[in-house]
């Protein structure tokens, strides 16, 4: 299994501020999935991305994959308390065991 | 309906005790899986059923045992466990067990063995 690793592991902001999340492998990886866990709740997609280089919006997120495929950020424009929760990004393996970075509890304090 | 359904939401048990978590999903799915979370720590997992079969078995102690009676319903069956065992099972399903597929989660059931 290949270790991710993501930082920060906590993030504690203001509201309206910005942040961007990393995930990081020593090797390259076909796809990464971007998903974020609410208190209480199972994680929910966000996001995949395939093609190095590859930048996603979704509203005030950005997504990028690295040129070379083994990292990958996550950026949140204008936090609002909403978006507080845990940040996990994933790499599927063979059989698709779906393999998750550290991930990066997020608090947005309005 | 693009939910899956976990119950009991939250379970207490003893260590002598037997007992079930129940996951269901009416999405077609024809992967199903196990993970489990500990606070403020990445999910892991645990098993993968594919077709009803069971695929990978993370080495889990046989203290869990998985059950799938059918492409719905996915079980978690539980004896003689541990405090250590105390955490959010999380069960998913994806529309195949294809590399990279989506998952759709539950929101979980929060254990504590005393």
């Amino acid at each position: 299994t290949q270790l991710l690793e993501q930082s920060p592991q906590f993030l504690s902001i203001q509201e309206g501020e910005n942040l961007t999340v990393y995930c990081n492998s020593s090797s390259v990886f076909s796809s990464l999935q971007w998903y974020r866990q609410e208190p209480g709740e199972g994680p929910v997609l966000l996001v995949t991305v395939v093609t190095g280089g590859e930048v996603k919006k979704l509203k005030r997120l950005t997504f990028q994959f690295g040129d070379a495929r083994k990292d990958s950020s996550l950026h949140i424009t204008a936090a609002q308390p909403g978006d507080t929760g845990l940040y996990l990004c994933a790499r599927g393996e063979y059989g698709n065991k779906l393999v998750f970075g550290a991930g990066t509890i997020l608090r947005v304090k309005s | 309906d693009t939910e899956v359904t976990q119950t009991p939401k939250h379970l207490v048990m003893g260590m002598t005790n037997k007992k079930s978590l129940k996951c269901e999903q009416h999405m077609g799915h024809r992967a199903m899986y196990w993970y489990k979370q500990k606070a403020k720590k990445p999910p892991e997992l645990m098993f993968v059923y594919s077709y009803e079969k069971l695929s990978i078995n993370e080495s889990v102690p046989s203290r869990f045992s998985p059950e799938c009676p059918n492409s719905s319903l996915l079980n978690l069956h539980l004896h003689a466990l541990q405090p250590e065992d105390s955490a959010l099972y999380l069960c998913a399903s994806s529309p195949t067990p294809a590399y990279n597929e989506k998952l759709f989660f539950g929101s979980g059931t929060q254990l504590s063995v005393l």
